[in-house]
């Protein structure tokens, strides 16, 4: 079946550093979703991407839509202590050629360094 | 606008006995999720209405999850009998438009342990 694999597993970053991250499939994927979760809360959408290629900004956030539809890239800028936290990315999952529910990677854990 | 609220927030019980969760969804979103996320892994989908219809629950475990929508607005699910491995976050979300990946909004989630 389809899986995301998300890498790094875990980072620790010092504020102010640029922050990267990245979600890879077997399958194409013709949406893929950022998201974010805070201990305690559910996930919250950080960006939507639709097209190969594609690269859409959310403040200090930028994610790009790989050209081979395989693959997505998250970049934070200038990392704030509030970006701590895990990081999902997620897509659609294709069953019979049509596009069915989202499936999550197993996501990244930003924390803060000591 | 109120987000989507879930209930208990936290739950503890022994294997083999039963437990079940509530939410509801914001105002005027007729599609419903339930997801399960177990520790250290994404939310995975357990199970999708549309109003008080089922659209898929093709990884609801149904010998022991059952889930209902009754009037098309809050939802239960209930686990009976519960196993060591249903500890988990049990989120629920909701969207205006079936199939609006980009629109779901999720809850706080129940944090389930089985002891």
């Amino acid at each position: 079946g389809q899986q995301l694999n998300q890498s790094p597993q875990s980072m620790f970053i010092q504020e102010g550093e640029d922050v990267s991250m990245n979600c890879t499939s077997s399958s194409i994927f013709n949406t893929w979703l950022w998201y974010k979760q805070d201990p305690g809360e559910g996930p919250v959408l950080l960006i939507a991407l639709y097209k190969a290629g594609e690269l859409t900004s959310n403040g200090r956030l930028t994610a790009q839509f790989g050209i081979t539809r395989k693959d997505s890239f998250l970049n934070i800028s200038a990392s704030i202590p509030s970006d701590v936290g895990i990081y999902f990315c997620a897509g659609p999952w294709n069953y019979g050629g049509s596009q069915g529910n989202l499936i999550f990677g197993k996501g990244t854990k930003l924390s803060v360094k000591p | 606008e109120a987000g989507v609220a879930q209930s208990p927030r936290y739950k503890i019980i022994e294997k083999r006995q039963s437990v079940a969760f509530w939410c509801n969804p914001i105002s005027g979103h007729a599609t419903l999720y339930w997801y399960q996320q177990i520790l250290g892994q994404g939310p995975k989908l357990l199970i999708q209405f549309q109003n008080n219809g089922v659209v898929d629950d093709s990884q609801l475990p149904k010998d022991r999850f059952s889930a209902e929508r009754l009037k098309g607005v809050d939802s239960t699910l209930k686990i009976q009998p519960a196993k060591l491995e249903d500890s988990a976050v049990y989120l629920c979300a909701s969207s205006f438009y079936p199939g609006s990946y980009n629109e779901q909004f999720f809850g706080p989630g129940t944090r389930l342990t089985v002891l």
